[in-house]
C-alpha cells in the first residue's frame, strides 16, 4: 500500500498570511503514461463532509478560490493557501489515487493565530 | 443539483449486520464509479470500498475485506454497503462519494454507524 504522510499535524497562521501543508508519498504518484500526478487535496470543515480542492496535484476544482494552489510531483507535494481567510479554518487531507487502496494523509488542522 | 445522500446507519451490537444506502441524483449514476469512505469519531478519513460504474470490479480495504460488501443498483441510482460481522472499530461516519476522472469529487453528508453492546 502507498503510505501518504502529511506535515505538520497542525499550524496556526495569521489572517492574510501564507499557510503551507506538505504531503509525501511512499512511492511516486506520477503515472508515466499520462504524465499526471494522482494526488488530491480535500478540505473538511467541522461537521461537514470533505470537499475536493485540488486534483492531479495542481488542478483547482471548479469554484475553489485561487488562493488555494497545489504543487509538486512524484513523491513530494504541497498545498498552499496564499492569504489565509477565516473561512479556511479546517482540516486538510491529501489523498493518493494512483492505486488501490486509496490512502489519505492523517490530516493537517489549520487555525488562525 | 448533483448530490448523494446516505442512509441506513444506526446503533448495532457487535457481530450483527447493517446495510447502508446512498441515493444519487443530478447526474447519470450508471456512468460513475463510487466509493465508501469512513471517519471514526475525531479521526481522519479511511477509504473503505469502491465499485466500478458497471459493478464489474469491486475493491476493499483490508480492514473490511470479507466482512463488507459493496454493490449498486443502477436502475435505482443507489449504492449499497452491506456491513457484516460488525466490530467496535467499525464505528464511524460513513460517506458515499462519486468518482470522476479517478478522484472523489462529490461527497454526501454521511450516515453514522455505532457498534456497541
Amino acid at each position: 500500500d502507498i503510505v501518504v504522510t502529511q506535515s505538520p499535524d497542525s499550524l496556526a497562521v495569521s489572517l492574510g498570511e501564507r499557510a503551507t501543508i506538505n504531503c509525501k508519498s511512499s512511492q511516486s504518484l506520477l503515472y508515466s503514461s499520462d504524465n499526471k500526478n494522482y494526488l488530491a487535496w480535500y478540505q473538511q470543515k467541522p461537521g461537514q463532509p470533505p470537499k475536493l480542492l485540488i486534483y492531479w496535484a495542481s488542478a483547482r476544482q471548479t469554484g475553489v478560490p485561487d488562493r488555494f494552489s497545489g504543487s509538486g510531483s512524484g513523491t513530494d507535494f504541497t498545498l498552499t493557501i496564499s492569504s489565509l481567510q477565516a473561512e479556511d479554518v479546517a482540516v486538510y487531507y491529501c489523498q493518493q489515487y494512483y492505486s488501490t487502496p486509496r490512502t489519505f494523509g492523517r490530516g493537517t488542522r489549520v487555525e488562525v493565530k | 443539483q448533483v448530490q448523494v445522500v446516505e442512509s441506513g446507519g444506526g446503533v448495532v451490537q457487535p457481530g450483527r449486520s447493517l446495510r447502508l444506502s446512498c441515493v444519487a441524483s443530478g447526474f447519470t449514476f450508471s456512468s460513475y464509479g463510487m466509493h465508501w469512505v469512513r471517519q471514526a469519531p475525531g479521526k481522519g478519513l479511511e477509504w473503505v470500498a469502491a465499485i466500478w460504474h458497471d459493478a464489474t470490479n469491486k475493491y476493499y480495504a483490508d480492514s473490511v475485506k470479507g466482512r463488507f460488501i459493496i454493490s449498486r443498483d443502477n436502475s435505482k441510482n443507489t449504492l449499497y454497503l452491506q456491513l457484516n460481522s460488525l466490530r467496535a472499530e467499525d464505528t464511524a461516519l460513513y460517506y458515499c462519494a462519486r468518482e470522476d476522472e479517478s478522484v472523489m469529487d462529490v461527497w454526501g453528508r454521511g450516515t453514522t454507524v455505532t457498534v456497541s453492546s
